[in-house]
């Protein structure tokens, strides 16, 4: 299985809103909502952001949202904070019912 | 609270065995409403999802690792373990236990993790 392609970095000011982008396949992504986001800070365990292309877990801000068109899933933070700084996972269900995670994509707060 | 926190080796050498135990307090390994499961990270890499298991001892592997990798379940210990045989360099990495709960859906995702291990596969 691939890993799902997102881009490298990102960067933004902040009061900004950045978009991540994550795509994948009619293996994953584009036949299942079962799409999550990840961030990580250096050193740190990953934070579950998003689950379910666009549902936020409890005590996430507000500012991040999820979405998906075809077999493209986004992460989007608004009103971009320097905390926001880190990087971030996406991952998704595959056919073969297994998982599959992206790349990771650096976010740079300027 | 709920915590896990991984524990083994630091340093295994290539061709053996890495064995990893997750001990989870605060919550039951047995809950029907969770799973539970190890992801791993090399060094300046991304996450690369190993694999889940449930405490009836379901268990479902990344296809790359699938030949190398056991998962199971002691719920009289509330901990769950990791083996990786015939290891190499290449495992060498970060290894994050799990826990993951159930969306709406009744998909798995993971909401709480230890603050992970590094293993280090060297002669």
């Amino acid at each position: 299985q691939s890993a799902l392609t997102q881009p490298a970095s990102v960067s933004g000011s902040p009061g900004q809103s950045i978009t991540i982008s994550c795509s994948g396949t009619s293996s994953d992504i584009d036949n299942y909502n079962y799409v999550s986001w990840y961030q990580q800070h250096p050193g740190k365990a990953p934070r579950l952001m998003i689950y379910d292309v666009s549902n936020r877990p409890s005590g996430v801000s507000n500012r991040f949202s999820g979405s998906k068109s075809g077999n493209t899933a986004s992460l989007t933070i608004s009103g971009l904070q320097a905390e926001d700084e880190a990087d971030y996972y996406c991952r998704s269900y595959t056919s073969s019912s297994t998982v599959v995670f992206g790349g990771g994509t650096k976010l740079t707060v300027l | 609270q709920l915590q896990l926190q991984e524990s083994g080796p630091g340093l295994v050498k290539p061709s053996e065995t890495l064995s990893l135990t997750c001990t989870v307090s605060g919550g039951s390994i047995s809950s029907s409403s969770y799973y539970w499961g190890w992801i791993r990270q090399a060094p300046g890499k991304g996450l690369e999802w190993i694999g889940t298991i449930y405490f009836s001892g379901s268990t479902y592997y990344n296809p790359s690792l699938q030949s190398r990798v056991t998962m199971s379940a002691d719920t009289s210990k509330n901990q769950f373990s990791l083996k990786l045989t015939s290891v190499t360099a290449a495992d060498t990495a970060v290894y994050y236990c799990a826990r993951h709960f159930l969306s709406e859906y009744r998909y798995p995702y993971p909401d709480y993790w230890g603050q992970g291990t590094l293993v280090t596969v060297s002669s």
